[in-house]
């Protein structure tokens, strides 16, 4: 089945600096790739998401980008604040909710 | 529309014991799948039902199952419990028919000692 690789697993930044998180996937069949964020104690949201039909997608200060390839997807976060601190996974899916986690990267944002 | 909800939100059983949990998905949504998240494993695949038939199976063993009624509403229970079993239960729920999107229910946070 679909194994999901995700680093780093924690990752400490300052306030306004980039932060990117990468993942990569065994399965060349998977062909969707969603990103969730989880603040203590909440339940996973969904930030953003791609498709195997798409190599980039931006929305706002957050930008997700997929090598078909390489097998690898990664999260791109601008001008980080404070509130983006949280535990971010990434997903894999082929379809017909076939779900695959990463393990998640603990996101620290420092004032 | 209202969220995916989920009850009990907490949950304290023994070793040995069983214990079902309930997830209602969003209205319209008639695919459910379950996860358990522990801090060392993350979130794990237990089983996804749609239409009342368990279409995916994560790697989980047979004290674990679950089954969907025809409103789509959806039930897992665990029996035997054992120590290790202690984690959050999240379900998700999806239309399936145009996005695989999941919506996540708040949890049910199970504690077995």
């Amino acid at each position: 089945g679909e194994n999901v690789e995700q680093h780093p697993s924690t990752l400490s930044v300052q306030e306004g600096d980039s932060a990117v998180i990468k993942c990569t996937y065994s399965d060349s069949a998977s062909n969707y790739f969603p990103w969730y964020k989880q603040e203590l104690g909440k339940r996973p949201q969904l930030i953003i998401d791609i498709r195997s039909n798409v190599g980039e997608k931006k929305d706002q200060r957050i930008a997700v980008t997929l090598n078909k390839t390489a097998k690898h997807f990664s999260l791109h976060i601008t001008e980080t604040q404070p509130e983006d601190s949280a535990v971010y996974f990434c997903a894999a899916s082929k379809g017909m909710n076939d779900m695959r986690f990463g393990a998640g990267t603990r996101l620290t944002v420092k004032p | 529309k209202a969220g995916v909800t989920q009850t009990p939100r907490y949950l304290i059983k023994t070793r040995g014991q069983q214990v079902t949990l309930s997830c209602s998905p969003i209205s319209g949504h008639r695919s459910v799948s379950w996860y358990q998240q522990t801090p060392g494993q993350g979130l794990q695949f237990l089983f996804e039902y749609f239409s009342e038939t368990q279409r995916n199976k994560g790697n989980f063993p047979g004290r674990f199952s679950g089954r969907q009624f025809s409103n789509s509403r959806s039930e897992m229970n665990v029996s035997t419990l054992e120590l290790g079993d202690s984690a959050l239960y999240l379900c998700a729920s999806s239309d399936r028919t145009n996005q695989e999107t999941q919506y996540f229910g708040p949890g049910t946070r199970l504690l077995v000692l």
